[in-house]
């Protein structure tokens, strides 16, 4: 069964610093791995989405993310956080049978 | 393009009442899919809708159901409401393509069962 792991309910950072929120995937086929960003009262806002097509993907607002198959992970990186990033962020991947499965999500805060 | 929309947005009900929610997908795109997000649960699939055929169905109880219409517009159902059923209910929409497309989701609805 497909699952994902996210490490970390909640990561706070400076404003300007790395931000790193870690997403673990468990799939017997390849994966088609996604980030979505959820701000308050909002509903869930594609970042990026990967398809085999390319292991480092770009998304919007400046978020990339790395699939790494022998880590079986799909973390998710911006080199420079900004106080609009505070949020909650949720890895998925899409399962065959046509939906997909989240992690628990990662609060997200920048400190000025 | 429009997104998906989601009517209403926000819903008090009462226990034993039931509710009825909307969702009108992008433009173009057929298959329909509905997510409970709880704090306790997270984001837990509750059934997708293509073609007015229900496809796939996830582990909820048989108080949850919904239908699509030839639109694409989905609606789903929740009779005899408890309070665990407070959640906010969210709609999305792809264009079912090959694997996977880009999965869009509506803003949801909120439900508060008191």
């Amino acid at each position: 069964a497909q699952s994902v792991t996210q490490l970390g309910s909640h990561v706070s950072v400076s404003e300007g610093a790395l931000v790193l929120l870690r997403c673990n995937y468990s799939s017997s086929v390849p994966p088609y791995l996604f980030w979505y960003v959820q701000y308050p009262n909002q509903g869930l806002q594609l970042l990026l989405k990967y398809t085999s097509a390319a292991t480092l993907v770009k998304g919007i607002n400046g978020f990339e993310a790395e699939f790494k198959k022998s880590e079986t992970s799909f973390h998710l990186t911006k080199p420079s956080a900004h106080m609009s990033d505070a949020a909650e962020y949720f890895c998925a991947v899409f399962n065959q049978g046509g939906k997909l499965i989240f992690g628990q999500g990662t609060e997200l805060s920048v400190k000025p | 393009k429009a997104g998906v929309t989601q009517t209403p947005r926000y819903l008090i009900k009462t226990r034993g009442q039931q509710v009825t929610l909307s969702c009108s997908p992008i433009s173009g795109h057929r298959s329909v899919s509905w997510y409970q997000q709880t704090p306790g649960q997270g984001l837990q699939f509750l059934f997708e809708y293509f073609s007015e055929t229900q496809r796939n169905k996830g582990n909820f109880p048989g108080r949850f159901s919904g239908r699509q219409f030839s639109n694409s517009r989905s609606e789903m159902n929740v009779s005899t409401l408890e309070l665990g059923d407070s959640a906010l209910y969210l709609c999305a929409s792809r264009k079912e393509g090959q694997g996977a497309d880009e999965i869009s989701f509506g803003p949801g609805t909120r439900l508060t069962v008191t």
